[in-house]
Formats: C-alpha cells, structure tokens, sequence
C-alpha cells in the first residue's frame, strides 16, 4: 500500500516570501501521479499542480512549482511571492498510474500554511 | 456547468438515524469518489465508481454505509444508525476519463451525529 508523509504540520511564512512545503511517499510503482491540493478555511479542496512521474521536468503553475526527485520519491511544493490567499491547509497526494483499484488518491496529513501580512 | 455540486452542505443528526447525501459530479466525468475527512487530517477513501459500477470499497466502508450511482450520474452516499464517530466530512470527487487523472471535489457535506 502506498503512504504519503507530511511531516511538518505547520508553517508561517511572510507575504512575499517564498516557501517550500515538504512530502514524501512510498510506492513500488514506476508509474504514478502525484498532486498538491489546496484547502482554505470552510472552503472546498482545490488542485495546486499535479506530476506525472514518467516525466523528468518539474511542473510549474505561475507561482507554484515542485522539486519532484523520483529516487527519493521526495516530492515539495515552493510558493514564491506568497499572498495572503495562500493561507490554507495543503495536501499532498498520491495516485497510482495503472487505473481501476489504484485510481483512489492517497492523502499526506496535510500542512497548515499560515501567510503573515 | 460549474464543478461538483454536493447536498446538503450540513446535516445534524442523532445517534442511531440514518441520512443520505447526494454528490452530483461534473457531466462529462465518469468517475466518482468518496471520502471521508475529519477534523486535520487529510481525506481517506471510502469508494470509487466507473459509471454505475462500484469498483472499489474501502475497508472504512462498514456495512452501514451504501453508495450508490444508479445511472453513472448522480451518486448517494447512505450511512444508516449513524455513530458518533461518523462525525467528519463527507467529499465527492470526479475525475474523467483515462488519461485526464486530476479528481476534482466538491465543497463536501459535514456530519454530526449528537
């Protein structure tokens, strides 16, 4: 079974600073997906970035970006130029690549991203 | 249309009753996922459907929750003589076919059991 660790329950970082936020998994699959979700308060869970495993390039989304390191299966989110809206809890997820059983995404604890104005 | 709908948004109940909720995914996605997620934790998969066929039940499924998708639209989720520690969030998500593997989730339907 796979799991995914989120060590750091808390973070503060100040507006316009950057931050990373950590994850790591454990998988014996060569193919996956792994993603960062976004949840504010009392607000709906939303999709941050998303990586294929099979690529080598880190995805980036305007100021989010990911240090995906697949050997390490080590996977961080950085906020660059964080903004207030970026406070919220953040999940790290994982999914595996062959569908049917292993299509159900397997949430970390989550972090909570406090952004200090 | 706008994203995966859920309703209600809240529901209080007693011990021992039973209550359904209802997920609507978005219309051209034929996978949909529940999960369940209490108080700062992350989600935990409950069940998974592919069109109307349940693929995939966890083992937190106990035999007093039932899912539904009778027609490969619309899904409930059924939890009869709730517990208290059915207490959580309840989210739907969908996702579209193969090849497209982001899930996306609805605003969830919170429970509480007194």
């Amino acid at each position: 079974a796979q799991t995914v660790t989120q060590s750091q329950p808390e973070m503060s970082v100040q507006e316009a600073e950057t931050v990373t936020l950590s994850c790591t998994y454990d998988t014996s699959e060569n193919n996956y997906y792994l993603f960062w979700y976004k949840q504010p308060p009392s607000r709906q869970m939303i999709l941050v970035i998303r990586q294929e495993a099979y690529k080598q390039q880190n995805a980036t989304e305007n100021r989010f970006s990911v240090n995906f390191q697949k050997a390490a299966k080590s996977f961080s989110l950085k906020i660059s130029d964080s903004q207030l809206g970026d406070t919220a809890m953040y999940f790290c997820a994982f999914r595996g690549g062959s569908g049917g059983a292993n299509s159900k995404l397997t949430f970390g604890k989550g972090i909570t991203l406090s952004v200090r104005p | 249309d706008t994203g995966v709908s859920q309703d209600p948004r809240h529901k209080i109940t007693k011990r021992g009753q039973n209550v359904t909720f209802r997920c609507d995914p978005i219309s051209e996605h034929n996978r949909l996922y529940w999960y369940r997620q209490t108080l700062g934790q992350g989600p935990e998969f409950l069940t998974y459907f592919q069109n109307e066929a349940q693929l995939e039940k966890s083992r937190l499924l106990s035999d007093r929750f039932s899912a539904e998708r009778p027609k490969g639209s619309f899904s409930t989720l059924e939890i009869q003589r709730t517990e208290q520690g059915d207490s959580a969030m309840y989210l739907c998500a969908s996702s579209g076919l193969a090849g497209e593997e982001t899930q996306y989730f609805g605003p969830g339907t919170r429970l509480l059991v007194l």
